[in-house]
């Protein structure tokens, strides 16, 4: 998985508590995506990051929040979980220029 | 606009047969349309990728086909195989300082030997 892991790799939480998902490279790749995969609708783009405290956000992005204080970490939080946030959760990361992004095994996440 | 739409959801073909997944888009600077594949329990990982200038690129037994003036773009599995059962998605992109990718919804694809 091109030096990405993803911690923890599943979770079960109960509604109303915070969450944080940790996503970690080895790759020293300028971006990182945090993206959600439900069936029926592939994956989409949470929030990504181009650098060190640089992050914007995606189609998804409400009810999510993201930091990078170091090159290899990307943190996604959901401040307070939702059912809807029930989900399986892939960071990627990416070169800049270039469209190629490299996906982590990724974070089942069940919100009761 | 932002879309991209992919058919079929699902996809079942007997071993050494074609297998065909099409993708649609409306954004025409759209310049980036890759295919991933996902088996179960892993990341996507990209497969093939083409960019519009060309109308066709093939990588061994996986070829995307391009019509620009269409909006659409297909991948084409010649001789499928049990191991290329997995779940398959075109994306499309418009931002290479970014890279974000705008994905279709997906097509699980099943080979039976």
């Amino acid at each position: 998985d091109a030096g990405i892991t993803q911690s923890p790799r599943h979770k079960v939480t109960e509604t109303g508590t915070p969450v944080t998902l940790r996503c970690h490279q080895t790759e020293n790749h300028r971006y990182m995506y945090w993206y959600r995969q439900d069936p029926g609708h592939g994956l989409r783009l949470i929030h990504y990051s181009y650098g060190v405290k640089d992050t914007d956000k995606g189609e998804v992005s409400d009810g999510y929040s993201v930091s990078r204080s170091k090159t290899e970490d990307f943190l996604l939080t959901l401040e307070s979980a939702t059912s809807s946030q029930t989900s399986v959760y892939f960071c990627a990361i990416g070169t800049s220029g270039d469209y190629e992004q490299y996906f982590g095994p990724g974070t089942r996440l069940t919100v009761t | 606009q932002q879309q991209v739409k992919q058919s079929p959801q699902s996809l079942i073909v007997q071993k050494g047969g074609i297998s065909i997944i099409n993708c649609a888009y409306e954004n025409t600077a759209f310049d980036y349309f890759p295919w991933y594949q996902q088996f179960p329990g892993k990341g996507p990982a990209l497969l093939i990728a083409i960019r519009p200038d060309v109308s066709e690129k093939k990588e061994g037994r996986f070829t995307i086909s391009f019509n620009k003036s269409a909006k659409q773009f297909s991948l084409h599995i010649m001789d499928s195989q049990p191991g290329d059962s997995a779940t398959y998605f075109c994306a499309a992109s418009t931002d290479s300082n970014t890279g974000k990718l705008i994905f279709g919804q997906g097509t699980t694809l099943q080979v039976k030997p």
